[in-house]
């Protein structure tokens, strides 16, 4: 069973506010990322990193940051959310080599008005 | 680069039915394959997965062989349940880095 969790689970915010969703496994992944997913399901990966200190972009171009100071610990944050923003995000995480799969948080689902 | 197409759903399947949801690949070495599947409100859980040619992959009565000639992973079960109802993945890694996810496929199956 995989231990990467993720809060809030749910989350309404007016336009503006920051907000940081948090997400921590305790596998000793050293990869992880995050994923935004958009109503068509489609997956898009925004951040993801190798380890401590080291933090990259993904494909879609994203007005979030991100930070890894601790190997468990990879929070995303939105500095000033707009309702483009909302979405649904996916945290992962997974072991290094070649054939390790990915392991998924259950999500955060972020509703900007 | 690296790509994976999957069959466009919806699919909806009366409940005993033959599933298959067809998957290619295009990468440029030897990529790990596998089947995700999200269930609705939740993250993705692995399903199943094949490392190299002509593995099968196998878990809850779902299958996928790795066919290198046809850079093919289809999902395969050969009779579906309600709660197989939810979205299916298929994705590749290569080099141990990134992964690359095809677009979901949504099954809905009908008692």
């Amino acid at each position: 069973e995989a231990d990467i969790y993720q809060t809030p689970r749910y989350l309404v915010i007016g336009t503006g506010k920051k907000i940081t969703l948090e997400c921590s496994q305790t596998m000793g992944h050293d990869k992880m990322y995050w994923y935004q997913q958009d109503p068509g399901m489609e997956l898009h990966l925004i951040h993801y990193s190798y380890g401590v200190n080291s933090t990259e972009k993904g494909d879609l171009s994203s007005e979030s940051t991100v930070s890894r100071i601790r190997t468990e610990h990879f929070p995303l944050t939105l500095e000033s959310a707009r309702p483009s923003h909302t979405s649904q995000y996916l945290c992962a995480s997974r072991r290094a080599g070649d054939t390790g799969e990915l392991f998924f948080g259950e999500g955060s689902r972020l509703t900007v008005l | 680069g690296d790509s994976v197409t999957q069959m466009e759903g919806p699919v909806t399947l009366s409940e005993e039915a033959f599933l298959t949801i067809n998957c290619t690949y295009t990468a440029t070495g030897y990529p790990s394959l596998f089947w995700y599947v999200q269930y609705p409100g939740e993250g993705l859980q692995l399903l199943l997965k094949a490392t190299k040619a002509d593995d099968k992959g196998s878990n809850k009565g779902f299958e996928a062989t790795y066919r290198k000639e046809t850079t093919s992973f289809h999902l395969e079960k050969g009779s579906v349940q309600v709660s197989d109802s939810a979205v299916y993945f298929c994705a590749l890694s290569e080099a141990g880095n990134q992964f690359y996810f095809g677009t979901g496929t949504s099954l809905t199956v009908i008692p």
